[in-house]
């Protein structure tokens, strides 16, 4: 079982509309999420990071914790092509030195 | 300079050389990593050093060395590498390993091996 899975899509909208994207992890005692963006042939960008169950919001960005059920998820509103990149999530332990990532789900937003 | 830097962006090098990549934070952290990233794969974590320190060798094999001089500084020395260590090597820092913090990722180092 990976321990950080995510849909590969690709995921694609129209430009302004809410994309969607999951992940979910295997291990009950993580406790830091992050979401990061990956342009082609780009290093990752760091867009959010959450450690409490809810909703964090960040200008079109709101990532969503659901301890209980092993999911985070990220939204992006008012969707724009230039929002067409990979999305990677990541999950890490207090006291452990790694950071496990997802594949990565590849979102592209039409205009 | 700003952030962490990787040198060089790009590489090629043949099965019997030997290279060393550069990895500088700039960011006062005390944490740094290697992660290779191949295509249609997931980042793979190979080293952590925390406070110059290696705390993690993810199986890696003995033909990527790291160094760690100190907090601001990571290398990865390579030598005798196969076709298939083509990838994408990045470096990233973050404030120490705890794992409470988020990291920072360099540009990275496309690597080709011939």
């Amino acid at each position: 079982q990976k321990e950080v899975e995510q849909n590969s899509g690709p995921l694609s909208v129209p430009e302004g509309a809410i994309a969607s994207l999951n992940c979910t992890y295997s291990d009950r005692g993580s406790q830091s999420f992050f979401w990061y963006r990956q342009y082609s042939g780009k290093s990752p960008e760091l867009i959010m990071f959450i450690y409490s169950n809810g909703d964090k919001e960040d200008g079109r960005f709101t990532a969503q914790l659901n301890k209980a059920s092993q999911y985070v998820s990220l939204l992006i509103r008012d969707s724009q092509p230039s929002d067409s990149a990979t999305y990677l999530c990541a999950v890490t332990k207090y006291n452990f030195n790694k950071f496990y990532f997802g594949s990565g789900t590849k979102l592209n937003v039409k205009p | 300079e700003t952030g962490v830097t990787q040198t060089p962006r790009h590489l090629v090098m043949g099965m019997t050389n030997k290279k060393s990549l550069k990895c500088e934070q700039h960011l006062g952290h005390n944490a740094m990593y290697w992660y290779k990233q191949s295509a249609k794969k997931p980042l793979e974590l190979m080293f952590v050093y925390n406070f110059k320190e290696q705390t993690e060798n993810n199986s890696v094999p003995s033909r990527f060395s790291p160094e760690c001089p100190n907090s601001s500084h990571l290398f990865l020395h390579l030598h005798t590498l196969q076709p298939e260590d083509s990838a994408l090597y990045l470096c990233a820092s973050s404030q120490d390993a705890s794992g409470t913090g988020e990291q920072y990722f360099g540009p990275g180092t496309r690597l080709t091996v011939t």
